[in-house]
């Protein structure tokens, strides 16, 4: 299985400034995610991160908001831009394996606190 | 759209015993993949298990084990002798070949001493 890393992992920002997470895995992954979790329930998928072109981004996320970068096949970076206190959440990534079942694997997430 | 539905939001058992956490699915595809991932407060994701829609016999990960009925779209978790570090929110999860997850609402787990 993939190992993923991500920093940081926890910030506080003031509203209107930018946070960029990095997300780093171990070996070669075939897609990678970034989803957004509020305490206590379940994953939301921001975005997939595609390698060398613009992320595919689901219903309610824009690039302006959430832009993502994959320059490789191990890194990606989502950056939460123009923050407010409603972006206050769990940001995790995520990629999958190159095996017969492509599974998911997840970072530890990073606790965003916006004041 | 694929849905994916956990209906216990919270369950509760005693250490030593056997839980059984439900999850429920619609779709309308033949070939797909099941999971159950474990959330400890660490917030770590961690795959518990998986099973793909093709086989019949239901997958086991040492205390780990699914029920899998494909007709009644059901995919439940059984956690036998259940020990303190199982405590966790469970996230039942789906998908297609290709496709990108589809995760439940989740069930917290505690486990009592």
């Amino acid at each position: 299985s993939a190992v993923i890393s991500q920093k940081p992992s926890r910030d506080i920002c003031q509203r209107g400034t930018s946070l960029t997470i990095q997300c780093q895995v171990d070996s070669q992954v075939t897609m990678m995610f970034w989803y957004r979790q509020q305490p206590g329930q379940s994953l939301t998928l921001i975005a997939t991160a595609n390698q060398g072109s613009e992320a595919t981004y689901e219903s309610g996320f824009v690039i302006d908001k959430f832009p993502i970068s994959r320059p490789n096949l191990t890194f990606s970076t989502l950056t939460v831009s123009n923050m407010s206190p409603e972006d206050s959440s769990i940001y995790l990534c995520s990629g999958t394996n190159r095996g017969p079942y492509n599974e998911q694997f997840f970072g530890p997430g990073t606790r965003l606190t916006v004041l | 759209a694929q849905t994916v539905t956990q209906s216990q939001p919270e369950m509760s058992v005693q250490e030593a015993e056997t839980v059984t956490l439900s999850c429920t699915y619609d779709t309308s595809e033949s070939d797909y993949y099941l999971f159950w991932y474990k959330q400890p407060p660490s917030r770590q994701m961690i795959l518990v298990i998986r099973q793909e829609a093709y086989k019949q016999q239901n997958a086991t990960e040492n205390r780990f084990s699914v029920n899998f009925q494909k007709a009644a779209k059901s995919f439940s978790l059984k956690i036998s002798d259940s020990q303190l570090g199982d405590a966790a929110m469970y996230f039942c999860a789906y998908r297609t070949s290709g496709s990108r997850l589809t995760f439940g609402e989740g069930t917290q787990l505690t486990v009592n001493p």
